[in-house]
């Protein structure tokens, strides 16, 4: 079994809708991250969460909010979705409980979000 | 601010020919450097981190390496199983969060 997995893989959604992405861990991480990645622009940080207390907004939160509501579910919400957030959407984690010299993150298989 | 740039953009190579990627950094204090292939519509599969120059790491036909200034990917006899796009990012001391460069295509041809 995969130890990130988003929920769903692929959305189709309208102008104006409220969607929920989820991602789920097995890991055992304690810090949570969303990213959205468009062509040509590279992966870029949304939201990240150091733990269940603990959401802080990344480079381009506008129009997005999350939800940290365990260990291991961290949730990414479009209150109203407008097309430009059209895009691919990745969960990640990483593990900074082992004295912090490593900062990989492991990332899930993403969700494809069109908003038409 | 961070900045991490990748040459080139795209890299087609025959089966076994070798070649490099090239990620360029602009950190304020490195904390550590990362590769990652991505496939088609997958996330990204962590490969290597790199911490200090002078670093050097292996798996398969990849070597990573690393300078003050730049890291470079070097694939040696690649096959065809190799294409996919290979991200760089880098850490700092300051926020831990990580800065990815755009990527490097690469199509290795049978």
């Amino acid at each position: 079994d995969a130890d990130v997995t988003q929920t769903p893989r692929n959305r189709i959604t309208k102008t104006g809708k409220r969607i929920m992405l989820e991602c789920s861990q097995t890991k055992g991480h304690d810090r949570m991250y969303w990213y959205r990645q468009d062509p040509g622009l590279g992966l870029r940080l949304i939201y990240y969460s150091f733990d269940v207390k603990d959401i802080n907004k990344g480079e381009i939160s506008d129009g997005y909010s999350v939800s940290r509501q365990a260990q291991a579910k961290f949730s990414l919400s479009l209150e109203s979705a407008i097309p430009n957030q059209t895009a691919l959407y990745f969960c990640a984690t990483s593990d900074q409980t082992s004295g912090g010299s490593t900062d990989t993150q492991y990332f899930g298989p993403g969700t494809r979000l069109t908003v038409l | 601010e961070d900045q991490v740039t990748q040459s080139p953009e795209a890299l087609r190579l025959q089966e076994g020919e070798s070649s490099s990627l090239n990620c360029s950094y602009t950190v304020s204090g490195l904390r550590g450097l990362f590769w990652y292939r991505q496939d088609p519509g997958k996330g990204p599969e962590f490969l290597f981190t790199l911490y200090s120059a002078g670093e050097e790491k292996e798996k398969e036909r990849l070597k990573a390496t690393l300078t003050k200034k730049e890291s470079f990917l070097h694939i040696t006899a690649p096959k065809p199983e190799d294409s996919a796009t290979y991200l760089c990012a880098t850490s700092n001391f300051g926020n831990e969060k990580l800065t990815f460069g755009t990527g490097t295509r690469l199509t290795i041809i049978p």
